[in-house]
């Protein structure tokens, strides 16, 4: 069975504040990508990150992709309340399937 | 927004009958899927399609059927639903298997009492 770890599972924080989540697998993924969702929507993505030891970077969110393509992780600079939300990480294999982390719930307090 | 529409949005039903839930897409996408999410399990693989009538099985595909008769359309039945079967689902497509990035639909709450 192949398994994404996402942590931490929630996580409550200040404006203002810097905070990062991981994804961390024993196996390796031909790419891995980021969602975020929101209460009554469903997940949208954010980036796909391909290459082993790739950075991507959308405006305060970094994203960066292990060596060894099996471990993400996602900072945030300067958290906003506008970042609110649950997180996810899904690692592409093949057969058509994404393994999916189990999310981290993200609150930025004012 | 990719066009996306599940039906119903909210469904409550009770335990033994049998429920199908819709998925419509405008993108004419190839691959369609459906996954339920629960607390604790992130979203799961039930059912997907590579193409009008082509189908296959998810990591969780017990007690659950699907149907694609035109490429715009993803029916997901469930035969005699459970109270297990109590969760979101939610239908997704995109272009492509592998890196091709998801599109969701903004999901179906089901409460199977």
């Amino acid at each position: 069975t192949q398994l994404l770890e996402q942590s931490p599972q929630f996580l409550s924080i200040q404006e203002g504040e810097n905070l990062t989540v991981y994804c961390n697998s024993s196996s390796v993924f031909s790419s891995l990508q980021w969602y975020r969702q929101e209460p009554g929507e469903g997940p949208v993505l954010l980036v796909t990150v391909v290459t082993g030891g790739e950075v991507k970077k959308l405006k305060r969110l970094t994203f960066q992709f292990g060596d060894a393509r099996k471990d993400s992780s996602l900072h945030i600079t300067a958290a906003q309340t506008g970042d609110t939300g649950l997180y996810l990480c899904a690692g592409a294999v093949s057969n058509y399937q994404l393994i999916w982390g189990a999310g981290t719930k993200l609150i930025i307090k004012p | 927004d990719a066009g996306i529409t599940q039906s119903p949005r909210h469904k409550v039903t009770e335990t033994g009958t049998p429920v199908t839930l819709r998925c419509h897409q405008t993108e004419n996408h190839r691959y369609m899927y459906w996954y339920r999410q629960d607390p604790g399990h992130g979203l799961r693989l039930i059912h997907y399609s590579y193409g009008v009538k082509d189908t296959d099985k998810g990591e969780v595909s017990d007690g659950y059927s699907v149907s694609r008769s035109k490429t715009e359309d993803f029916l997901l039945t469930l035969e005699s639903a459970t109270s297990s079967q109590t969760s979101v689902y939610f239908c997704a497509i995109s272009v492509r298997t592998e890196n091709s990035p998801l599109h969701f639909g903004n999901g179906t709450r089901l409460t199977v009492t």
